[in-house]
Parts: structure tokens; C-alpha cells; sequence
């Protein structure tokens, strides 16, 4: 069974720095994708950003990008620029190829970006 | 409309009523999903429609049940639910992009919906 692992549980950040989010999986599947979606206090899963298992670059979107490393089986978002609207949690999440879109999450990130 | 639509945005019921959640999307997806999600917790698949057909039900309590009626709208229909099925419900929906095998492609961005906070007394 696949498993995802966030291993930090919270972070603060000042405005208009960087910040990493650490996402490692486990899987022997080779076809599979990765997902990260913010989830403010409202309760809305947003989705960010994607990357395929046999997508060679790096996926970006925005401020958004994920260093995939396959080999390592990790996929870190990086947000650059933070904002006071990127406080959320942030989930990291798998799915495998032909498993009818089930996603399996990670424990989550609860971001706090201060002034 | 990259929009995806839930009501009520909060529920209250205790444990011997009957009450159904609704889901709207009119994004022309094909796949649509019922996530449960408690607090501080990651969401947890119970549902998968497919062209408004069931395809995955993850040993979901028979006290839900999961409805497709057209395929713009999913319903989740709730009866003697426990004070332990009190979360917050969110409904999701994707392109249906067939995976090599059957089933659904790994590459499934999943729009969601705001949820429904139910509490169940």
C-alpha cells in the first residue's frame, strides 16, 4: 500500500521569504501522481500544483513548484514569495495510475505566514 | 464554472434522523467523490462515481449512502449516523481520464467543494 509522509507538523514563516514543505512517498508502483492542496480554515481543498511519475521537469505553477526527486521518492513544494494568505494546511497527496482517482493524503502542513 | 457547490454548509441532526448532503458541479466532470475529513485529520476517501455509476466504496458504514442521480449532482444520504461520523464532508470532482489498465488516470486534479460541517448529536 502506498503511504505519504509529512513530517512537519507546523512552520512559521515571514512574509516574502521562501518556505520548503517536505513530502516523501512510498510506493512500487512506477505510474502514479503527486498533488499538493492548501486547505485554509474555511475548509476548501485547493488544488496547487501536479507532477507525473514520468514527467522529467519540474512541475510550476505561479509561486508554486515541486522539486521532485524520484530516486529519493520525495516531492517538496516550494512556495516562493510568501503571503498572509498562504496560512493553511497543506496536504501532500498520491494517487496510483488505474485507482479510480483515490487520493491518499499526508498528515498535513499548518503553515503561518507572519508580518 | 470551475466551480464545485455543497449543501448546507453546516448540519446538525441527531442520531435517529434522516438527512441528505447534495453536491453540484457543472464542469462537465465525469468522476465525482465523497471525502470525509475530521478535525486536524486528512481527508479520507468513502466514494467514487464514474459516469454516474459506483466504483469505489471504502467500506463505508451502510448508515451512508451515496447517490448519483445526473451527472452534475451527487447526493450523500445519511440515516442513524453515530456522534463519531461528525466531520466535515467534501465532495470533489475531476475529468474522467481513463487510466492504461481501466479506472481512472493517476493524472486527476480533483476540484472540491467548501464541505459540510455535520454534527451529529
Amino acid at each position: 500500500a502506498q503511504k505519504i509522509t509529512q513530517t512537519q507538523p507546523g512552520m512559521f514563516v515571514q512574509e516574502k521569504e521562501a518556505v520548503t514543505l517536505d513530502c516523501t512517498y512510498d510506493t512500487s508502483d512506477q505510474s502514479y501522481g503527486l498533488f499538493w492542496y492548501k486547505q485554509p480554515s474555511s475548509g476548501e481543498m485547493i488544488f496547487l500544483i501536479y507532477q507525473g511519475s514520468y514527467d522529467e521537469q519540474n512541475a510550476t505553477e505561479g509561486r508554486y513548484s515541486l522539486n521532485f526527486q524520484k530516486a529519493r521518492k520525495s516531492a517538496n513544494l516550494v512556495i516562493s514569495a510568501s503571503q498572509l494568505g498562504d496560512s493553511a494546511m497543506y496536504f501532500c497527496a498520491m494517487s496510483l495510475a488505474d485507482s479510480w482517482g483515490k487520493l491518499q493524503f499526508g498528515a498535513g502542513t499548518q503553515v503561518v505566514v507572519t508580518p | 464554472d470551475t466551480e464545485v457547490t455543497q449543501t448546507p454548509k453546516h448540519l446538525v441532526m441527531g442520531m435517529t434522523n434522516k438527512k441528505s448532503l447534495k453536491c453540484e458541479q457543472h464542469m462537465g466532470h465525469r468522476a465525482m467523490y465523497w471525502y470525509k475529513q475530521k478535525a486536524k485529520k486528512p481527508p479520507e476517501l468513502m466514494f467514487v462515481y464514474s459516469y454516474e455509476k459506483l466504483s469505489i466504496n471504502e467500506s463505508v458504514p451502510s448508515r451512508f449512502s451515496p447517490e448519483c442521480p445526473n451527472s452534475s449532482l451527487l447526493n450523500l444520504h445519511l440515516h442513524a449516523l453515530q456522534p463519531e461520523d461528525s466531520a466535515l464532508y467534501l465532495c470533489a470532482s475531476s475529468q474522467f481520464r481513463p487510466g492504461l489498465a481501466g479506472g481512472i488516470s493517476s493524472y486527476n486534479e480533483q476540484f472540491f467543494g467548501p464541505g459540510t460541517r455535520l454534527t451529529v448529536l
